[in-house]
């Protein structure tokens, strides 16, 4: 088992609809979760950070949060063009060792006009 | 502010050579992170560094080391190179250590002949 998993799509949307990532996680001890958006050939770009379970809306992006289910979910309301990219969620898990940045592989995203 | 910088952009070298890549944070941040990018592998932590000492370490063997000055910029050297590890190098940046809330840079395309 991947310790965080997404599905690598692609996830096609049209225009003005909401899109749907979702991304589990196998350390039970998470404490901070984040989603990165990477275009093709360009490096990743922080667009959410959660911390509590919940949820936490920025702009046309909600983060979820659900501890318990050990499972994080990002939304994207009006999808644009524009939010075509690869969406990396990412887990700080902390190890005895110190903390580890653990990504999962990433959704692809298609918001088709 | 200037975002994250990193140099060289793009790098070959020979199998068993050593590389050194440097990387400038955003002015203020402390800590600076390394990520190593394939598309086998997906992104994978190497190793954080926040005042001059490593905090964090991924799973990456002893060949891959790293160091922090005290303005913050951060070096990352790999010795004896393999075929492996072409790869994209990231680098990252944020104001606070435990590898939250980063910022990337543009990253080093590394490729091992």
């Amino acid at each position: 088992q991947k310790e965080v998993e997404q599905n690598s799509g692609p996830l096609s949307v049209p225009e003005g609809a909401i899109a749907s990532l979702n991304c589990t996680y196998s350390d039970r001890g998470s404490q901070s979760f984040f989603w990165y958006r990477q275009y093709s050939g360009k490096s990743p770009e922080l667009i959410m950070s959660i911390y509590s379970n919940g949820d936490k809306e920025d702009g046309r992006f909600t983060a979820q949060l659900n501890k318990a289910s050990q499972y994080v979910s990002l939304l994207i309301r009006d999808s644009q063009p524009s939010d075509s990219a690869t969406y990396l969620c990412a887990v700080n898990m902390n190890k005895a060792a110190g903390n580890k940045l653990t990504f999962g592989g990433g959704t692809r995203v298609l918001v088709k006009p | 502010k200037a975002g994250v910088t990193q140099t060289p952009r793009y790098l070959i070298k020979t199998r068993g050579q050593q590389v050194t890549l440097s990387c400038s944070p955003i002015s203020g941040h402390r800590s600076v992170s390394w990520y190593q990018q394939t598309p086998g592998q997906g992104l994978q932590f190497l190793f954080e560094y926040f005042s001059e000492t490593q905090r964090n370490k991924g799973n990456f063997p002893g060949r891959f080391s790293g160091r922090q000055f005290s303005n913050s910029r951060s070096e990352m050297n790999v010795s004896t190179l393999e075929l492996g590890d072409s790869a994209l190098y990231l680098c990252a940046s944020s104001p606070w250590g435990g590898l939250v809330e980063q910022y990337f840079g543009p990253g080093t395309r590394l490729t091992v002949t």
